[in-house]
């Protein structure tokens, strides 16, 4: 089973602040995905990145896929509260299952 | 709008009962998954299935056992249930490529006293 590793595993901020949440793993990603997840609901679908280097915008959200797709990062732009909640990155090796990483519990203090 | 249904929410159990934990999706998708999940931390993959009468056992451990007899329908059952058991439980399809990401359900937290 391979590991993604995200960082960090905590994050309290204020709102209107920047904030970049990051996922790393020592083998090549065939495509890599971000999810949000809410409290009691299952996680939720946010990105899916293929090409190495590629950069995707969504609202206030940018992720992007490292050159050698081994990583990936989210930054978000002015956070709100809304933003709470665990954000999980999601890899595919090869022709393998989908790998969930370790999860960013992210918190928007109003 | 949902496409993929779990029930109960919400299960607080005795221990050594029998449960079983419904999945249905009406996406037409082949594969589908089960996740154990303690709240806030990462997802355990404990059954997949990539159709109909086939099944096979994920990462993670689990005494739980699961059927696949229709496409749509997932269920996963716990013949004796007992207070490790106390998780959230998720169940999730995909496309074929897994292009769309996976559909997650939203969950089933049980509670075993």
């Amino acid at each position: 089973t391979q590991l993604l590793e995200q960082s960090p595993q905590f994050l309290s901020i204020q709102e209107g602040e920047n904030l970049t949440v990051y996922c790393n793993s020592s083998s090549v990603f065939s495509s890599l995905q971000w999810y949000r997840q809410e409290p009691g609901e299952g996680p939720v679908l946010l990105v899916t990145v293929v090409t190495g280097g590629e950069v995707k915008k969504l609202k206030r959200l940018t992720f992007q896929f490292g050159d050698a797709r081994k990583d990936s990062s989210l930054h978000i732009t002015a956070a709100q509260p809304g933003d709470t909640g665990l954000y999980l990155c999601a890899g595919v090796f090869g022709n393998e299952k989908l790998t969930f990483g370790t999860g960013t519990r992210l918190t928007i203090i109003p | 709008e949902a496409d993929i249904y779990q029930t109960p929410r919400y299960l607080v159990i005795g221990t050594g009962k029998k449960i079983t934990l419904e999945c249905s999706q009406t996406m037409g998708h082949d594969k589908m998954y089960w996740y154990q999940q303690d709240p806030g931390m990462e997802l355990h993959l404990i059954h997949y299935s990539y159709g109909v009468n086939s099944t096979e056992k994920g990462d993670l451990s689990s005494e739980s056992t699961v059927s696949r007899i229709r496409t749509e329908h997932f269920p996963l059952t716990l013949e004796s249930a007992r207070p490790s058991h106390t998780s959230q439980y998720l169940c999730a399809s995909s496309d074929p490529g897994d292009i769309y990401g996976y559909t997650f359900g939203s969950g089933t937290r049980l509670t075993v006293v």
